[in-house]
């Protein structure tokens, strides 16, 4: 299996644009996370699915974010627009079961001038 | 506020010694423990999962839990430069009917030579 992908590997936009990262969890997992990495607040979940459902996103900071899961092979995080306190590194995981381990992907850094 | 806590560092230790990382909860009800380690640059990687009280052992890793004390802790045998890398607590809070997986700061190990 080739894991967690995610796309693009790093992202530079300006203040303002649009910014769609792009995750395949692994086959058969029927959870999805996406969280965001920052030196200041550490490792912190937006939002997980499960079967393509979305069961809590109280970690979305505000209405600029949104994710979706049309299906099980594939989720995006949406951010419009862009601020530059957006930039971090978003990583997307999966599991099979809530209550195993996650595969992270390789993640997006993402950077907002 | 339902959290994970963990020691910063960097915690150093001599090559070969035991490198001992402490990892404290505050969510009575939460079943499922994990460690992970994070490369400088890369994705969290899991090592270990826990789930009942006691020791857990894996090669060089043994995971403790302890509900009563809400407390787990990861111990590195045999500590080599390559296990060098922030090492990421993580729990299964509960909230609103639902488990959320919740991730310490992370403690930074450094394995001198």
């Amino acid at each position: 299996d080739a894991g967690v992908i995610q796309s693009p590997r790093h992202e530079v936009t300006e203040m303002g644009q649009e910014v769609t990262l792009r995750c395949k969890p692994i086959s058969g997992h029927d959870y999805l996370f996406w969280y965001r990495q920052t030196m200041m607040r550490g490792l912190e979940l937006l939002i997980y699915f499960n079967n393509n459902v979305p069961i809590d996103d109280s970690g979305m900071p505000e209405d600029r974010f949104s994710a979706k899961m049309p299906n099980a092979s594939f989720s995006t995080l949406k951010i419009q627009p862009s601020e530059p306190r957006d930039s971090a590194v978003y990583f997307c995981a999966s599991s099979f079961g809530q209550g195993n381990g996650y595969t992270f992907g390789s993640g997006t850094r993402l950077t907002v001038v | 506020q339902k959290e994970v806590e963990q020691n910063s560092g960097p915690l150093s230790v001599p090559e070969g010694a035991i490198a001992s990382l402490n990892c404290t909860y505050s969510d009575r009800v939460s079943q499922s423990f994990f460690w992970y380690r994070q490369y400088s640059g890369k994705s969290p990687e899991l090592i270990m999962s826990i789930y009942s009280n006691g020791d857990k052992e894996d090669g060089r890793f043994t995971a403790q839990l302890n509900k009563a004390s809400q407390y787990v802790s990861l111990l590195i045998r045999d500590s080599q430069p390559s296990d060098s890398a922030t090492y990421l607590c993580a729990v299964l809070l509960s909230s609103g009917g639902s488990y959320i997986p919740t991730f310490g700061r992370g403690t930074s190990l450094i394995v001198h030579p």
